[in-house]
């Protein structure tokens, strides 16, 4: 697989339920960053995971990072109908203040209400 | 929150033609980018710009791209004798100095070529 790839592509759950989101990449990073997608409009950033952190939070998100894995994951918790989007994990190994991002294809998450 | 702004949300345009799109980055940052988004692909990095001159591009930024901090606030990226494939979203973004800082984007630019 490519350099952030996420899984599962698809993903349908009802309003409540928590949502899992997991991130595969390949070579070493310095950090991780999870952004949102609606529908034909822009990124939104969501969660900054650094390479020496393991776990985050910001409000009902929680990320992980596994470096040893290379993989990260998003739970969305008490999921409700406006988290439907399409979810991507983008990658920086940038050793400068220069920052390349390599995106993921994106889960497409839909909560039914 | 601040935020990067972009126009215009959508432009449609003939083949052959010159197009710009225009982003007003985040005004304490200091590092600019563009990617693009073709439809039901992946975002892609085109290039990052920083004091005045490009200082990463990928192989997709070639000699039909370029871009431009014109005044202190706007961030240009033109595209010249366009193509049917460069249909895409174009997002600019921008951040801080620092590989800890976020990459913040804008809501894009739709780009239709007819």
């Amino acid at each position: 697989s490519q350099q952030g790839e996420e899984d599962p592509q698809a993903l349908s759950i009802q309003e409540g339920e928590n949502a899992t989101m997991n991130c595969s990449y390949k070579t070493s990073i310095n950090n991780l960053q999870w952004y949102r997608q609606n529908s034909g409009r822009g990124l939104v950033h969501l969660i900054l995971i650094r390479s020496n952190e393991r776990e985050k939070h910001s409000g009902r998100l929680r990320v992980t990072l596994d470096t040893s894995k290379k993989s990260s994951s998003l739970l969305i918790t008490a999921s409700r109908a406006a988290d439907t989007a399409s979810y991507f994990c983008a990658t920086d190994k940038s050793s400068g203040s220069a920052r390349q991002l390599t995106f993921g294809s994106g889960t497409q998450l839909t909560v039914l209400p | 929150e601040p935020e990067v702004t972009q126009t215009p949300s959508h432009q449609v345009t003939q083949m052959g033609q010159e197009v710009i799109l225009r982003c007003v980055p985040i005004s304490n940052h200091l590092y600019f980018y563009w990617y693009r988004q073709i439809l039901g692909q992946k975002v892609e990095f085109l290039v990052s710009f920083y004091n005045n001159e490009i200082s990463e591009k990928s192989e997709i930024f070639d000699d039909q791209f370029s871009v431009e901090r014109p005044d202190g606030s706007n961030f240009t990226l033109k595209i010249r004798s366009t193509k049917l494939e460069d249909s895409a979203m174009y997002f600019c973004a921008s951040s801080e100095i620092g590989s800890r800082n976020t990459i913040y984007f804008g809501e894009g630019s739709w780009l239709t070529v007819v």
